[in-house]
């Protein structure tokens, strides 16, 4: 079955920390990959996304993933974080034959000041 | 434009009363989806709607809990009888056709006493 996996689910860092959340899906097919970030108490926006060219993805606010076929993965970075990235981090992925978003259980951020 | 939008944003109920949330999607967007959010399960998809036509509702968990979307611009979550269990904030989101970015609303707080 499809399936997405964040294997962080709680990350605490300190600020100006380097920041690397995983992603993995389970399908080999075509596939279309998000990001999004639910600050506290509000809802979820889009980071950043994939769907071909450069696996490497710039998004917002200083973020950036990159896309590795072979390893089914597509982990988020930053390479300096702020108190003010404090949030759950989810990762959601498409697949091909299908128009289903299967989100990854998220992954707590904390940032210390 | 408003971007999606929900009513109400929190709900108080009883158990065993019927809940109504609504949602209107962003202007041309062409699928909507209603998710449930809860500490212990995450991010669930509930059902999706395209064009109006409901395409997958296999993430609706029992019989209590239905959806329609009459018109393009408005949809419904119904829970009849609500349960404590239903207890949850409930998002819907809208993206336009093949670019597969979701939108999502504010999200209704329920909570079932």
């Amino acid at each position: 079955a499809q399936s997405v996996s964040q294997h962080n689910h709680h990350v605490i860092l300190s600020e100006a920390a380097s920041l690397e959340l995983g992603c993995n899906y389970s399908y080999g097919g075509t596939v279309n990959l998000f990001w999004y970030v639910q600050y506290p108490g509000q809802h979820l926006q889009l980071l950043l996304k994939y769907f071909s060219g450069d696996p490497l993805v710039k998004g917002i606010k200083g973020f950036e993933a990159e896309f590795i076929k072979s390893k089914f993965s597509f982990n988020l970075r930053k390479p300096s974080v702020q108190w003010s990235d404090t949030a759950e981090y989810f990762c959601a992925v498409t697949f091909s034959g299908t128009y289903k978003y299967i989100f990854g259980t998220g992954t707590r951020l904390k940032v210390l000041a | 434009d408003a971007g999606v939008i929900q009513s109400p944003r929190h709900e108080v109920t009883e158990m065993g009363q019927e809940v109504t949330l609504r949602c209107k999607p962003i202007s041309g967007h062409d699928y909507l989806f209603w998710y449930r959010q809860t500490m212990m399960r995450g991010l669930e998809l509930l059902i999706y709607f395209n064009n109006n036509v409901p395409i997958d509702d296999s993430g609706m968990p029992e019989d209590r809990f239905s959806a329609k979307m009459p018109n393009a611009s408005f949809s419904t979550l119904k829970i009849q009888p609500s349960e404590p269990r239903d207890s949850a904030v409930y998002f819907c989101a809208s993206s336009f056709g093949r670019d597969y970015e979701q939108y999502f609303g504010p999200g209704t707080r329920l909570t079932v006493t």
